[in-house]
C-alpha cells in the first residue's frame, strides 16, 4: 500500500535511447511532481500536474515529456537520453499545491552509459 | 544560482545531545518553509514546516526557528537519537513564488551512540 511508487527504481540505459519512468499515487492528491537530484545532490523541480494540468514546466529539455493520463499518474518519458541526465528522479505528490508535506516516492537512479 | 543554502554538508553528534541544523535563503518571496528527512535509497519524508508569520513551530523532539531578517532557519533535534540519522534537506515555497518547492543540497547528520 505504498502512497507513492515509481517504477523502475533503478534504469541502466545507452546514451540515445528512450525510457519512461512511471509514478502512481493512492492517497487522492490533486498535484503530482518529479524532482531530479543531481550530483551535487539538489532537488530541483522539473514539472507540476494539477489534476491533469501542466502547472509548472522549469527549464528543461524538451526531450523530458510528463504525461498525466489521470491525477494518481504521472508519468515522465525521456527521448533522445544524454549521459548528463544520469540523476535519481523522484515523483512526489501534495493536496496542495506547493505547501504541506510532499510525500516523494523512493526515487528512480538512472545510469546511461 | 542557489536560493536555499545549507552550509554544512555534514554534522556528527553525540546521542542524546541537542542536533542543530542550518539553512539560509536569499529569496525575500519565500514565506514558508520545511524540512525534509531523507534515508538512503528512499525518498525524503516530511518532518515540519514554518509559515513566516511564525517564529518558532514544535513538534516533539522536532523544533524549527525561523529568523525572517536574517533569512535563517534552523531545526534543533533535542535528544537526538540514534535513528535521526539521514540527510536532512531544506526548503522553500511561497505564493508569489508560483508555490514551487526550493530544496537546499541537505546535511548529512550522524549521531553516535
Amino acid at each position: 500500500d505504498t502512497a507513492v511508487s515509481q517504477t523502475p527504481k533503478y534504469l541502466v540505459t545507452q546514451m540515445g535511447n528512450d525510457k519512461s519512468i512511471k509514478c502512481e499515487q493512492n492517497l487522492g492528491h490533486d498535484t503530482m511532481y518529479w524532482y531530479k537530484q543531481d550530483s551535487k545532490k539538489f532537488l530541483k523541480i522539473m514539472f507540476s500536474y494539477n489534476n491533469k494540468e501542466l502547472i509548472i514546466n522549469e527549464t528543461v529539455p524538451n526531450r523530458f515529456s510528463p504525461k498525466s493520463p489521470d491525477k494518481a499518474h504521472l508519468n515522465l518519458h525521456i527521448n533522445s537520453l544524454e549521459l548528463g541526465d544520469s540523476a535519481v528522479y523522484f515523483c512526489a505528490s501534495s493536496q496542495v499545491v506547493g505547501f504541506g508535506g510532499y510525500t516523494f516516492g523512493s526515487g528512480t537512479r538512472l545510469t546511461v552509459v | 544560482d542557489q536560493q536555499v543554502k545549507q552550509n554544512s554538508p555534514s554534522l556528527s553528534v553525540q546521542e542524546g545531545r541537542i542536533s542543530i541544523l542550518n539553512c539560509d535563503y536569499t529569496n525575500s518571496m519565500f514565506d514558508y518553509f520545511l524540512w525534509y528527512k531523507k534515508y538512503p535509497a528512499e525518498g525524503p519524508t516530511f518532518l515540519i514546516s514554518i509559515s513566516s508569520i511564525k517564529d518558532k513551530n514544535e513538534d516533539g523532539r522536532f523544533t524549527v526557528f525561523l529568523n525572517k531578517s536574517a533569512k535563517h532557519l534552523s531545526l534543533h533535534i533535542v535528544p537526538s537519537q540514534p535513528g535521526d540519522s539521514a540527510v536532512y534537506f531544506c526548503a522553500a515555497s511561497g505564493m508569489e513564488y508560483g508555490n514551487k518547492l526550493v530544496f537546499g543540497a541537505g546535511t548529512i547528520l550522524r549521531v553516535k551512540s
